[in-house]
């Protein structure tokens, strides 16, 4: 039973560029959340996905946006990457109403 | 608002007990969760408490007392490989989790 997956896991880009990250649930789960970890950070919501839909967001610019798709996989989009955008990119996944505690390994995010 | 507070770093001895105090102010949290975070990885869950009392799970006990909005992490018979950092996240209601800044855990030898 695949647990949570994240790809890529490492990635470079150049401000003001455009990056999307990806993450399929834990088989089961249709529920999808987003955490940005800034070094030395706890890591911080960015937004849920239920359904297609976002469901809930954190406090976070509209740069940061996202995706669901039928098969509860999700893609997390960020436009007009900052300095500040570097982190690693946590997802995780759940039942409705449901917080599993299960984290992908991350998506480690470096802007130059 | 929602507010988590816990120590930034916390050293300790191999062998010893160490205890990772955690509060917070809010309303809403229907649980209370413990992370371990090793360098460079991923968040593995620990525990958690819906219920004020103590669970335990072998070298590893979590505290809540919702009342007084005060949680540890307990961790027994410390090893060189429990350097991490500790992360305490509060739960609201299946929607998301709110992260305390994490403690770093030494443990020397």
């Amino acid at each position: 039973d695949a647990g949570v997956t994240q790809s890529p896991t490492h990635l470079i880009k150049t401000r003001g560029q455009q990056v999307t990250l990806r993450c399929s649930p834990k088989s089961g789960h249709d529920t999808v959340s987003w955490y940005q970890q800034a070094l030395g950070q706890g890591p911080q919501f960015i937004f849920q996905y239920y359904e297609e839909e976002e469901r809930q967001r954190g406090n976070f610019p509209d740069r940061f946006s996202g995706h669901q798709f039928p098969n509860y996989s999700s893609e997390l989009n960020v436009n007009a990457l900052l300095l500040g955008d570097s982190a690693l990119y946590l997802c995780a996944s759940s039942y409705p109403g449901g917080l599993s505690g299960r984290f992908g390994s991350g998506t480690r995010l470096t802007v130059v | 608002g929602q507010n988590i507070d816990q120590p930034t770093e916390m050293t300790a001895t191999e062998g010893a007990i160490v205890q990772i105090n955690c509060t917070y102010q809010t309303s809403g949290f229907n649980g209370l969760f413990w992370y371990q975070q090793h360098a460079g990885e991923a968040p593995t869950f620990l525990s958690y408490n819906v219920l004020d009392g103590l669970e335990e799970k072998g070298r590893f006990s979590s505290f809540l007392s919702r009342s007084k909005g005060y949680s540890y992490l307990l961790l027994k018979e410390l090893q060189m490989k429990d350097s991490a950092s500790y992360l305490c996240a509060g739960g609201n209601y299946g929607q998301n989790f709110v992260f305390g800044p994490g403690t770093r855990l030494s443990v020397l030898p």
